[in-house]
C-alpha cells in the first residue's frame, strides 16, 4: 500500500497570507490527525479527523482549521499567518480498529 | 490529562553499544505508549507499541521497550548500536482507543559514534 503522501512538500508564504495543505492517507484509513512541529514547541496535535467529523482538537487558535472528505483526504487551512506558523505541518492516519498512526513526510512551512 | 517526558535531549553511543533512551509518563488511566523515530527531513516512523498486552515489546530494527507501571517508565534499547540509527526519537502517549492523539515527548537525538 502507498504510504501517507503530503502535498507540497515545501512552501513559502507571506506574512498576513493563507495556506492550504493536503494529506491523503493510506487506503482504507478513515482517521487522520494533523500535527505541528517545531523546534521551540516540538511536536504538538492539531485536530483528528474520522468519517468526515472533527472527533478532537488540540490547543491552536481558530486560524488553524481543517476537514475531511468522503474519501478521507483531509486538508487543513491556516488564515492571516503569523512568522511563528513556520513549521513542519505532519499528517498521520490510522486504520479505525489500531492505536497505530502512520505519518506522512511533512510539509515545511516557511512564512518570511 | 497525560504526558511523556523524555530525558536526556542528546544521546551518545559508540557502534556495538548498547542503545538506552529514557521515557517515563504520567496518565491518567492506563495509557497506550508508542517509540517513533524520525530521520531528517522526513516524517515519523513508529518503532514499536504497548497496548496493554505485553510488558516487554520488540519493534522494528532490533528495538525493544519495557512497560514498567510502577516505575511509570518506557524505556527504549537496543542491545548493539548501528550507525544507521543515528536519528531522533519520540515517545508518545495516548489516552485510549478512539482518541487519537497522541501527546509527544520532546524527543532525543541519538549520535552513533564509529
Amino acid at each position: 500500500k502507498a504510504g501517507v503522501t503530503q502535498t507540497p512538500r515545501y512552501l513559502i508564504k507571506t506574512r498576513g497570507q493563507q495556506v492550504t495543505l493536503s494529506c491523503s492517507p493510506i487506503s482504507g484509513h478513515r482517521s487522520v490527525s494533523w500535527y505541528q512541529q517545531t523546534p521551540g514547541q516540538g511536536l504538538q496535535f492539531l485536530f483528528e479527523y474520522f468519517s468526515e467529523t472533527q472527533r478532537n482538537k488540540g490547543n491552536f487558535p481558530g486560524r488553524f482549521s481543517g476537514r475531511q472528505f468522503s474519501n478521507s483526504r483531509s486538508e487543513m487551512n491556516v488564515s492571516t499567518l503569523e512568522l511563528g506558523d513556520s513549521a513542519l505541518y505532519l499528517c498521520a492516519s490510522s486504520p479505525w480498529d489500531t492505536y497505530e498512526q502512520y505519518f506522512g513526510p511533512g510539509t515545511r512551512l516557511t512564512v518570511t | 490529562a497525560q504526558s511523556v517526558t523524555q530525558l536526556g535531549s542528546h544521546v551518545s553511543v559508540s557502534e556495538g553499544a548498547l542503545v538506552l533512551l529514557r521515557c517515563n509518563y504520567s496518565s491518567s488511566v492506563p495509557p497506550y505508549l508508542f517509540w517513533y523515530v524520525q530521520y531528517p527531513n522526513q516524517g515519523l516512523q513508529l518503532l514499536l507499541k504497548y497496548t496493554s498486552a505485553a510488558t516487554l515489546v520488540k519493534g522494528i530494527n532490533g528495538f525493544e521497550a519495557e512497560f514498567k507501571k510502577s516505575e511509570t517508565s518506557f524505556h527504549l534499547t537496543k542491545p548493539s548500536a548501528h550507525m544507521s540509527d543515528a536519528a531522533e526519537y519520540f515517545c508518545a502517549v495516548s489516552a485510549s482507543f478512539g482518541n487519537e492523539k497522541l501527546t509527544f515527548g520532546t524527543g532525543t537525538r541519538l549520535t552513533i559514534i564509529p
